[in-house]
């Protein structure tokens, strides 16, 4: 089946940029959807559909994809930022929902 | 606004059978794939399986012998039933609820823990 690609951790300082990425075969093919979960918490939908925002997802986080990745970007990153995020698609292969291993985001 | 609620056993012996309850409020049942999804303590999110409103199902291919998930429209609830299950199988369950590819809604999770 398909298999998503994410760093285990990516550390920023507060007030810069992190980009989170989501590796995959051919990924630009397909929409991703990222997903925030804070400690002790349920995941959240923060992207989908590889760049739109639900309302409640702050207009610092974006996201795109091209090629074979597809990646997640905080701007200006706040300590509040701190979380593990994980990337999805649907693999139309085998008819499911895959996730990425999820990326730990720390801010220093 | 949707809201989904699970319920069950939070501890279940080995060899046994979870089985969980997802309760989905605020919005029909009706349409839309509703999952299961489990994170083992510190681990990623792996999906289980969903099942649609009508009654047709999907499940992962690695837990596809030991899984059942129903569903009961009339009580806008759906279920899990994880059979013969080991320490392996020690997870916080979420059930949620698939719209064009993503999940929006989750609800807030239980811990199921396998032990005797």
């Amino acid at each position: 089946s398909y298999v998503l690609t994410q760093p285990p951790s990516v550390s920023v300082a507060p007030g810069k940029t992190a980009r989170i990425t989501c590796g995959g075969n051919n990924i630009e093919s397909k929409s991703v959807h990222w997903y925030q979960q804070m400690p002790g918490q349920g995941p959240v939908l923060v992207i989908y559909y590889n760049k739109d925002r639900p309302s409640g997802t702050p207009e610092r986080f974006s996201g795109s994809n091209s090629g074979n990745t597809a990646t997640l970007t905080i701007s200006r990153v706040e300590a509040g930022d701190e979380a593990d995020f994980y990337c999805q698609v649907w693999d139309s292969g085998s008819d499911h929902p895959v996730f990425g291993g999820g990326t730990r985001l720390t801010v220093l | 606004q949707v809201q989904l609620q699970e319920s069950g056993p939070g501890l279940v012996k080995p060899s046994e059978t979870l089985s969980l309850t997802c309760t989905v409020s605020g919005g029909s049942i009706s349409s839309y794939y509703w999952n299961w999804i489990r994170q083992s303590p510190g681990k990623g999110l792996e999906w289980i399986g969903d099942i649609y409103y009508s009654g047709s199902t999907n499940y992962n291919p690695s837990l596809k012998s030991r899984v059942t998930i129903s569903i009961d429209t009339s009580k806008t609830h759906f279920s899990l039933n994880l059979t013969s299950v080991t320490a392996a199988d020690t997870a916080v369950y979420y059930c949620a609820r698939l719209a064009q590819g993503h999940f929006k809604h989750w609800g807030q999770g239980t811990l199921v823990t396998v032990s005797s």
